[in-house]
Parts: C-alpha cells; sequence; structure tokens
C-alpha cells in the first residue's frame, strides 16, 4: 500500500509539552502535508513541505523531511488543550491526488 | 468564501435505498475529491475531479457508487442500492491545483448510516 503510516496510533500528553508524530512512506513524492482533524469536522491543513526542503516552521509546528528515509515527522511545542485531535501526513506520490497516513489522535489533558 | 459545501449533514437511511450526498467546491478551485472516512480503513480516496471531468475513480469501491460534475460548482455521490457497509462519513474537498502542490480544503462532511 501507498498509505503512509504514522506512529504513534495515539498519543496523551499534559499541556506545555511537546508533541512528536512521524510519518513514513513507501515511493518517491514530490511534497507532503500535515492535516488535522477535530472530533466530527473536516480535515484542515497545517503545513506543506515539499520534497527539496528538509525543515518547516509555521507557529508551533515544526515539521522534518528525511527523503532518504521516506520519513517525516511534526512537532507541536507547548502544547495546548485545544491542540487535541488527530494528525493525518498525506503524500502525492507524483499524482494529482493525495494519500491520507492512519493518522495520529493526540490528548492533551489540561 | 464559505467553504466547501456538503449537504446533508446526517442521513440515515435503510439498505437498499438510494442515497445522495452533496457538495458545492469553493468558486475557482479546479479539482475537486470525494473521501470516505471509516475506522477501519481510514480515509480514502474515492474519485476526484478535474474542471468537473472524472480523473481516478479506481477508489470507487464497487458498481453501486457514482458521481457526478455536472458544472464547477456541484458534485454528487451517488450510493444506489445501500448497504450496512457503507455505513461511514463522506468528505468532499476541493483544492485549486494538483499535484500535490497546494492544500486541500474539506467540507464537513456527510455522516451516512444504512440500517
Amino acid at each position: 500500500s501507498q498509505q503512509g503510516e504514522e506512529d504513534p496510533q495515539a498519543l496523551s500528553i499534559q499541556e506545555g509539552e511537546n508533541a512528536t508524530m512521524n510519518c513514513s512512506y513507501k515511493t518517491s513524492i514530490n511534497n507532503l502535508q500535515w492535516y488535522r482533524q477535530n472530533s466530527g469536522r473536516g480535515l484542515v491543513h497545517l503545513i506543506l513541505i515539499r520534497s527539496n526542503e528538509r525543515e518547516k516552521h509555521s507557529g508551533r509546528l515544526r515539521v522534518t523531511l528525511d527523503t532518504s528515509k521516506k520519513s517525516s515527522s511534526l512537532l507541536i511545542t507547548a502544547s495546548r488543550a485545544a491542540d487535541t485531535a488527530s494528525y493525518f501526513c498525506a503524500t502525492d506520490f507524483n499524482t494529482d491526488k493525495l494519500i491520507f497516513g492512519t493518522g495520529t489522535r493526540l490528548q492533551v489533558f489540561p | 468564501d464559505a467553504g466547501v459545501i456538503q449537504s446533508p449533514r446526517h442521513e440515515v437511511t435503510e439498505m437498499g435505498q438510494e442515497v445522495t450526498l452533496r457538495c458545492k467546491p469553493i468558486s475557482g478551485h479546479d479539482y475537486l475529491f470525494w473521501y470516505r472516512q471509516t475506522m477501519m480503513r481510514g480515509l480514502e480516496l474515492l474519485i476526484y475531479f478535474n474542471n468537473n471531468v472524472p480523473i481516478d475513480d479506481s477508489g470507487m469501491p464497487e458498481d453501486r457508487f457514482s458521481a457526478k460534475m455536472p458544472n464547477a460548482s456541484f458534485s454528487t455521490l451517488k450510493i444506489q442500492p445501500s448497504e450496512p457497509r457503507d455505513s461511514a462519513v463522506y468528505f468532499c474537498a476541493s483544492s485549486p491545483s494538483g499535484r500535490g502542490d497546494n492544500e486541500q480544503f474539506f467540507g464537513p462532511g456527510t455522516r451516512l448510516t444504512v440500517l
């Protein structure tokens, strides 16, 4: 399957701690994206990183991409209760469509 | 812009009935995607359109599923006849361009329950 695999499947932390989730994929890509999904809602785009980029920042988010290892990580610093959601990586595999990973469920306790 | 609009938000129907899900993409977006999300299978791409033309329907599970995009502002996903295993949340998303270069904007989803 081309689907990205994410780990951990679930993560529980306290407010203020950092949360790191990882995504691995199997074939070459042009871009990798991360999305957030709050319970009962649609997905919301967080950040896009291109295959020639190694790291990207957006506010409290930091994304890294290692194309040699076919993996990416999403770091959320100083987490808040409002960050509680599922997080998905999505890869394009040189096509028009995105293939979404299995997701990481993040729970941030106040 | 109001974002991607989907209707209905919830649908409960009985096995064998026809179900039609509707989507209005963001104006100016050339790509429209239909996804299905379940606990068991995650988020699956069913079909996508570029400029109203179906490009890839390899994710459509079987002939009971069909999708149309008669114009740039409207798309439908139809299931006929519906089965209990079709119960899922169906999302529509639109994007200004392809090649994974742009973010996809998701609608709120339609939660379908087939009894």
